[in-house]
């Protein structure tokens, strides 16, 4: 069975400061690991993707196998980067596992 | 180009009644999904569809059903609502199967569903 662990509900950081939105996961064989974001009043849409090694935005993430771990990262955060933010992980087949989810609120 | 719409935007049932939520997308994607968002659980998968005429069940399909009768369209039926299926649900369209070039999940702007 595949599982994402998002743990904490709600980061809250100030504007310029560095973010790390933490996401865990469970999976037996080789997973494709994606971030959702859900900007306010807006639908759910691709932030990112392990295979594609890009910078959205400035936001990162490494996939790191020994940890099992697909943490997001920004070094500064701006208010525009509030949102909920979605880990998501498919195991190759045909259906997307998400973690639930964390706020990010970034304050002035 | 409108991508993926919902229909209704917002609903209220009463126990026992029975609905249907449509999702249409021009994307001419082959995969659609259903999922419904609840505080504290994430997105859980109640019934997708790899194509035309095919459904499968999800996570969480118990007191749903779903058809595809045409490409564009994937429906989401509720026979007799019950109070835990209040909820927010969500459709999801892509080109290809999760995994691969083109596997991008677009999504709808959700239905926001109250059963009384």
């Amino acid at each position: 069975a595949q599982r994402v662990t998002q743990p904490e509900k709600l980061l809250s950081v100030f504007k310029g400061a560095p973010v790390e939105l933490k996401c865990n996961y469970s999976y037996s064989g080789s997973p494709e690991l994606f971030w959702y974001v859900q900007y306010s009043r807006q639908r759910l849409q691709l932030l990112l993707r392990h295979i594609s090694r890009e910078s959205i935005k400035g936001f990162t993430a490494d996939l790191n196998k020994g940890e099992t771990s697909f943490h997001l990262k920004k070094p500064f955060a701006q208010e525009e980067d509030s949102a909920m933010y979605y880990c998501a992980l498919t195991g190759g087949g045909n259906k997307l596992t998400f973690g639930t989810g964390t706020q990010l609120k970034v304050e002035l | 180009n409108a991508g993926v719409t919902q229909t209704p935007k917002f609903r209220v049932l009463k126990t026992g009644q029975s609905m249907t939520l449509l999702c249409a997308q021009d994307m001419n994607h082959e995969y659609m999904y259903w999922y419904r968002q609840d505080p504290g659980m994430g997105l859980r998968l109640i019934h997708y569809s790899v194509g035309e005429g095919t459904t499968a069940k999800g996570e969480v399909p118990d007191g749903y059903n779903v058809s595809r009768l045409k490409k564009q369209n994937f429906l989401l039926g509720l026979e007799s609502a019950a109070p835990s299926q209040t909820s927010v649900y969500f459709c999801a369209s892509s080109l290809r199967l999760a995994g691969g070039p083109g596997d991008t999940q677009y999504f709808g702007p959700g239905t926001r569903l109250t059963v009384l």
